[in-house]
């Protein structure tokens, strides 16, 4: 799996958006990026992730840029509850070495501010 | 759907003894990996099973062991304890060849 490259911590105003970055410049053509967060005490909990076009669910916005090397996690109205450690992970979908298994980094801890 | 359940909670052990933890994934899910977190080593891979195979492994000592069952759930054992093993033990099952994980809370077990 490629290595990802995090910021340690950041932090954000509650209420605004929240651009958490990720560097993967050794990301292969059919690896993709996952993000997951994890809040202290609990398991981790997936978020979003993509391949090459960007995505947007209820929880976030993942931008990819176009060469794959880099991305971002928005969340785009940040709340105390979202203050967590964000993991981004890239990782090919399934098969091989790849099978259920996950390599987390050491992440960013996200601290959302009243 | 009911989310992915690890039992015991908490767990505490005496060194040299073994101890076997247990996972029951979403309902459907035949996908359950195995991840120990300790504060130096940060999350790591144990190891994963499918359809009750092993299908991938970490880089873990024989200790480590694992199964699962027909119904999906899983088990996880580790034999002669040492203090290093203290860690909270998490599982994720997921559906079919999918890396989208769903964790449980995880065991959290103290080796004394």
């Amino acid at each position: 799996d490629a290595k990802t490259t995090q910021p340690p911590s950041m932090d954000c105003a509650e209420g605004r958006a929240a651009n958490l970055p990720c560097n993967h410049s050794t990301i292969s053509g059919n690896e993709y990026v996952y993000w997951y967060r994890q809040i202290h005490s609990q398991g981790p909990q997936y978020i979003i992730h993509g391949l090459k076009n960007n995505e947007t669910n209820e929880m976030a916005s993942l931008i990819i840029t176009e060469d794959r090397k880099s991305s971002t996690l928005i969340l785009p109205h940040a709340t105390l509850r979202d203050t967590a450690v964000y993991y981004c992970i890239v990782t090919f979908n399934a098969g091989g070495t790849s099978y259920g298994k996950l390599t987390f980094g050491q992440g960013t801890i996200l601290t959302v501010h009243p | 759907k009911a989310g992915v359940t690890q039992t015991p909670r908490y767990l505490i052990k005496t060194r040299g003894q073994q101890v076997t933890l247990s996972c029951s994934p979403i309902s459907g899910h035949r996908s359950v990996s195995w991840y120990q977190q300790t504060p130096g080593q940060g999350l790591q891979f144990l190891f994963e099973y499918f359809s009750e195979t092993q299908r991938n492994k970490g880089n873990f000592p024989g200790r480590f062991s694992g199964r699962q069952f027909s119904n999906s759930r899983s088990e996880m054992n580790v034999s002669t304890l040492e203090l290093g093993d203290s860690a909270l033990y998490l599982c994720a099952s997921s559906a079919w060849d999918s890396n989208e994980q769903f964790f449980g809370p995880g065991t959290r077990l103290t080796v004394l």
